[in-house]
């Protein structure tokens, strides 16, 4: 069965620090990979995806970038955060290939608080 | 802009009542689907319904999509205390690529 690992659960960032957050899947190959992100009681807005290695796509133009070194690994980044980073970081998976797009799998999420 | 925007924003009902919430979209879709989401978790797929489908069931959830008037509902019939939680829709656009497009969802209490 396939799983879905993300982490931390929370981060408290100072403005201006690094960010990097990591999502992992497990159990099948070559996954179309997502970060959203949810500002509080509201809906999930895509920041990036990716259907392959090395291959990102971005959705907003914002203080972050995204790496898919591995094909089952998926890494948030920001090189100096702002405090309107803050929010609730979901990565997701569905499986490729499939032509349209299929269920999401997500992680449990990382509350990212930057003060 | 949000693709799919549900209807009513919050939901408060009693225990064994039905729920139902609507979402509205924009363009022309693959795909239309339902998701809940308990408070700071990620998100838990409900249920698909595909462009040619106009009614789908899964347990206690019945799903319609009118494609004419671009819009779904989500029921929840006979709802318990443990069906409090947030519902999503998400589409799949046709001309958007591997993505899926989420509204701003529905918040819905179950009083025991």
């Amino acid at each position: 069965s396939q799983t879905i690992h993300q982490w931390p659960a929370t981060l408290v960032q100072p403005v201006g620090s690094p960010l990097s957050l990591e999502c992992t899947v497990e159990g099948t190959s070559n996954p179309n990979l997502y970060w959203y992100r949810q500002a509080a009681g509201r809906g999930l807005q895509l920041l990036f995806y990716s259907v392959g290695i090395g291959q990102i796509s971005s959705e907003v133009p914002q203080n972050l970038s995204a790496s898919r070194p591995q094909d089952r690994q998926f890494i948030l980044s920001s090189k100096k955060l702002l405090l309107s980073d803050s929010g609730f970081y979901l990565c997701a998976w569905s499986f490729g290939n499939t032509g349209a797009n299929e269920k999401l799998f997500f992680g449990s999420g990382t509350q990212l608080s930057v003060l | 802009s949000q693709q799919g925007e549900e209807d009513p924003q919050a939901l408060s009902i009693q225990e064994g009542e039905n729920a139902t919430m609507n979402c509205s979209y924009k363009t022309s879709i693959n795909n239309l689907q339902w998701y809940r989401q308990n408070s700071g978790r990620g998100l838990v797929h409900l249920i698909l319904i595909r462009s040619n489908e106009r009614e789908k069931h899964s347990g206690r959830l019945r799903v319609t999509l009118d494609t004419s008037k671009k819009s779904s509902s989500l029921l929840i019939t006979a709802s318990r205390a443990a069906d409090t939680a947030s519902y999503f829709c998400a589409t799949d656009e046709k001309a958007a690529g591997n993505k899926l497009t989420f509204g701003g969802g529905t918040r819905v209490l179950v009083k025991p």
